[in-house]
C-alpha cells in the first residue's frame, strides 16, 4: 500500500524566518506526483505545489520551494520570509497513475509563524 | 482556474434524517469526483470516487448504504447521508478532476453537525 509519513504534527518559526516540513512517501510505481496543499483556519484546500517524479529539477513557486529526494522517497517543503499568512495545516500528498486517480495525504503538520 | 463548489457549507440535522450535500465543478467538465471527510486537526480520509454515469467506488470502511453517492452529471455529485447519527457529525470535502488527471479541485467543504 502507499503511504504517506509527515511525521511533524506541529511546527513553528518566527515571521521572516525559512521553515521546513517534513515529508516521506513509499510508492513502487514509477509514474507519480507529489504535491504540498495547505489548509488554512477557512479550511479551504489550496494547492501550494506540485512535483512530477520524472522531473529531476526541484519545483519552486515564489516563497514556497521543494526538495525532492526520489531515490529517499523525501519530499520537504521550505517556506522563506515566513508570513502571518502561512499559519495553516500543511498536507503532503501523492497521486498514483495507476491508483485510479486518488490522492493519498500525510497526516498533516500544522504550522504557526510568531509574529 | 477551475471553481468547485459544495453546498450546504454548514447544516444541522437531527439524529435519524437524511441529509444531502452537493458538489458542484463550476467551470469545467469533472469527469472524476472525490468525497473526505476530515475530522478535527486530522487528514482528510478519502470515502469514494464516482465517476460520471457510474457507480461509485467505496474505500475500505466506508458504509455505501449509508453515504449514498450519486454523480448524475459532468458537474454535479451529491453525498447523502442517510439516517444520521451524531457520529456522522464532520467536515466533508468534495473534488473534482478530469479523467486520468493528476489535478484535483477541491471545493470549500460542507460542516456537518448532527444533533
Amino acid at each position: 500500500a502507499q503511504t504517506v509519513t509527515q511525521s511533524q504534527p506541529e511546527m513553528s518559526v518566527q515571521e521572516a524566518e525559512t521553515v521546513t516540513l517534513s515529508c516521506t512517501y513509499d510508492t513502487s510505481e514509477s509514474d507519480y506526483y507529489l504535491f504540498w496543499y495547505k489548509q488554512p483556519p477557512s479550511r479551504q484546500m489550496i494547492l501550494v505545489i506540485r512535483q512530477e517524479a520524472y522531473k529531476q529539477q526541484n519545483a519552486t513557486e515564489n516563497r514556497f520551494s521543494v526538495n525532492f529526494q526520489k531515490a529517499a522517497k523525501s519530499f520537504s517543503l521550505k517556506i522563506s520570509d515566513s508570513q502571518l499568512g502561512d499559519a495553516a495545516m500543511y498536507f503532503c500528498a501523492t497521486w498514483i497513475y495507476n491508483q485510479g486517480g486518488k490522492l493519498i495525504f500525510g497526516q498533516g503538520t500544522e504550522l504557526s509563524v510568531k509574529p | 482556474g477551475a471553481v468547485v463548489s459544495q453546498h450546504p457549507s454548514w447544516v444541522i440535522c437531527k439524529s435519524g434524517t437524511s441529509v444531502k450535500i452537493e458538489c458542484r465543478s463550476l467551470d469545467f467538465q469533472a469527469t472524476t469526483m472525490f468525497w473526505y471527510r476530515q475530522f478535527p486537526k486530522q487528514s482528510l480520509m478519502l470515502m469514494a470516487t464516482s465517476n460520471e454515469g457510474s457507480k461509485a467506488t467505496y474505500e475500505q470502511g466506508v458504509e455505501k448504504d449509508k453515504f449514498l453517492i450519486n454523480h448524475a452529471s459532468l458537474t454535479l455529485s451529491t453525498l447523502t447521508v442517510t439516517s444520521a447519527h451524531p457520529e456522522d457529525s464532520s467536515f466533508y470535502i468534495c473534488s473534482a478532476s478530469t479523467r486520468q488527471s493528476y489535478e484535483q479541485y477541491f471545493g470549500p467543504g460542507t460542516r456537518l453537525t448532527v444533533t
